[in-house]
């Protein structure tokens, strides 16, 4: 069974620092690596996408990929209370045709 | 430009009932999922759709089915409900497979009673 974990929660960071997510991932042949953010009550919402090794940037966000070590990190520079969420790691499998989630890591920021 | 349409909303069933629930992608995406989100776990996947036809299947049990219509709109239908089946059921759109990642529905709430 193919499986995406991620570090346990929840993470508490004061404003301003870094908040740093990670998520390990079963599947080899994983072409498609992507960061979900889910408020509350709140369906959830694709904020980053990486498909080859290295970093992705996008504001203050940086998504990290390394295939051989099957490991995806998200870092949240500056962070702000607004951030406060549930951050969802997902992995396609090789055919595309399913995405996998994992159980998520609850952000808190601190004011 | 409209974004993912679920609905209802909310619903509350009674065990053993019939619920139907329905989904309308982006504009232009040809394929939809569906995920079952039990509070404090992340989505898991029940099926996907794509240009109609089944494209994969979550290990759910036959009581779980769906179906896309040609306009690619879906439905979800879980028959003779039990108390576990309770949770937030999400419908996610794409152009094709999950390859570009999902745009998602707001949901809809299903709590059996």
């Amino acid at each position: 069974q193919k499986e995406v974990e991620q570090n346990s929660g929840p993470l508490s960071v004061p404003e301003g620092a870094i908040a740093s997510l990670n998520c390990t991932y079963s599947d080899r042949g994983s072409q498609s690596f992507f960061w979900y953010r889910q408020y509350s009550g709140k369906s959830p919402e694709l904020i980053m996408s990486i498909y080859s090794n290295g970093d992705k940037e996008d504001g203050r966000f940086t998504a990290q990929l390394n295939k051989a070590s099957q490991y995806v990190s998200l870092l949240i520079r500056d962070s702000q209370p607004s951030d406060s969420a549930t951050y969802l790691c997902a992995v396609t499998e090789t055919s595309y045709d399913k995405v996998i989630f994992g159980p998520g890591t609850s952000l808190s920021v601190i004011p | 430009d409209a974004g993912v349409t679920q609905s209802p909303t909310h619903l509350i069933k009674t065990r053993g009932q019939h619920v139907t629930l329905r989904c309308s992608p982006i504009s232009g995406h040809k394929s939809v999922s569906w995920y079952q989100q039990v509070l404090g776990q992340g989505p898991q996947f029940i099926f996907q759709y794509y240009e109609k036809e089944e494209r994969g299947r979550g290990n759910f049990p036959d009581r779980f089915s769906a179906r896309q219509f040609p306009n690619y709109s879906s439905e979800l239908n879980v028959n003779a409900l039990l108390l576990g089946d309770s949770a937030l059921y999400l419908c996610a759109s794409s152009s094709a497979g999950g390859y570009y990642g999902y745009t998602f529905g707001s949901g809809t709430r299903l709590t059996v009673v």
